[in-house]
Parts: structure tokens; sequence; C-alpha cells
């Protein structure tokens, strides 16, 4: 079954303690995404991914880091987390240039105390 | 900054009934228009998309109206049912896909 598969799906952390999200995708996707969606504000993206070893800033990018080692995986790391990060992320990918649909994951909902 | 901006908020109509929902945007390099739906506790999952070189698209009981003189576009849900309560998120890029830029959402309740 062609999916996007986060994890944890539920976190509850502390301030500064570091967290990392994972998310892997197996329909050899090019492109990955990190968005986090907040009452009244819709979908704002975090980070994305045209490749592998390919990253760039979002709209929302400050507190995260992300990587791309490998092409089905595109984990989001919060090095030291706040409050402010408490939110649903959800991760997507799709082919790039393609049909253009982005397929989501079923999202991380992360509080931080 | 939205660049594109999604209303109503929430929305509440009878079965049968018709919502609208609509979105304008800014920047005029935008080429692609998709809705996605997200259901409780899923990710958004693309509904239909547009792009600008028409008026119109029907998918079922689901139409994307464009008007690209005034950057504005809507969704239009025909014959509503309670199984459409979800919420209904609007979103344009520029390059097929990639970089989408999403409104606010719109919580679609469909009463029985």
């Amino acid at each position: 079954e062609a999916q996007v598969t986060q994890n944890p799906r539920y976190l509850i952390t502390v301030t500064g303690k570091k967290l990392t999200v994972t998310c892997s995708q197996n329909m050899n996707h090019e492109y990955m995404s990190w968005y986090r969606q907040d009452p009244g504000l819709g979908l704002r993206q975090i980070y994305y991914s045209m490749n592998v070893e390919v990253t760039d800033k979002g709209d929302v990018p400050e507190g995260y880091k992300v990587s791309r080692k490998e092409k089905r995986n595109f984990p989001l790391i919060l090095e030291s987390p706040s409050p402010n990060q408490t939110s649903l992320y959800f991760c997507a990918s799709s082919h790039y240039r393609s049909s253009g649909e982005l397929f989501f994951g079923e999202g991380s909902r992360l509080t931080v105390l | 900054q939205q660049q594109v901006k999604q209303s109503p908020q929430s929305l509440i109509v009878q079965k049968g009934g018709i919502p609208i929902i609509n979105c304008a945007y800014e920047n005029t390099a935008f080429d692609y228009f998709p809705w996605y739906q997200q259901f409780p506790g899923k990710g958004p999952a693309l509904l239909i998309a547009i792009r600008p070189d028409v008026s119109e698209k029907k998918e079922g009981r689901f139409t994307i109206s464009f008007n690209k003189s005034a950057k504005q576009f809507s969704l239009h849900i025909m014959d509503s049912q309670p199984g459409d309560s979800a919420t209904y998120f609007c979103a344009a890029s520029m390059e097929f896909g990639s970089r989408l830029t999403f409104g606010e959402g719109t919580q679609l309740t469909v009463n029985p």
C-alpha cells in the first residue's frame, strides 16, 4: 500500500528535550516536505526537499532541522523544543513535476510543556 | 503573510445544500490550484485541482470555479452529504505541486 508513515503519532515532551519525528514514504517520490497545522493558520511549510541531500527552508523553518540522506526518509528534528512548537505536524511527498499531488502522512501531534 | 486567503473559516449547511468556499491569492505566478480535504485524525488528501487556463472544472459533485482576473477561485459542493463534513484547504503553487501555499482552511459541517 502506497503511504507516508510518520512516527510518533502523539508525543508530549518538555522544553529543551531534543526530539525527532520520522517520516518515510514507499512511493519513490523525489519531493518531501514538512508542514505544521495550527488553528486559523492552515498548513504552513517548514522545510522541503527536492531530492536526496537537497533541502530548503519553507515559510516557518525557525527551530527545526531536517536531513535527507535517503530518498524514502525525511526526519524532522527539534533540537530544543519550545511551547510555541506545540502543533500538528504533517509529512508529505510527491513526484516532482508529475501529477503535483501531495500525499500526506496521518500527522504527529506534538505537545511541548 | 498569508499569500492565499480562504473564507469562511467555518460553514454549516443542511444535507442537499451547496456550500461554497472561496479563496483569493496574490501571486500572479501561481499556476496550479488544488483543493485538499481533511477528515479528523487524518492527513489532507487531494480532492480536485485546476490550472489557470480553464475557468471551471468538475469532478463528481465537486466543482472549482476560477477567476484569473480577480485572482480568486472557489469550491462548490453540489448535493452535499453528511459524509462531506471535513476541513477543506485551498492551495496554490508556482510549480506543479511543489511548495504548495495553503489557505487557512474551512471546517464544513453538513447536517442530516
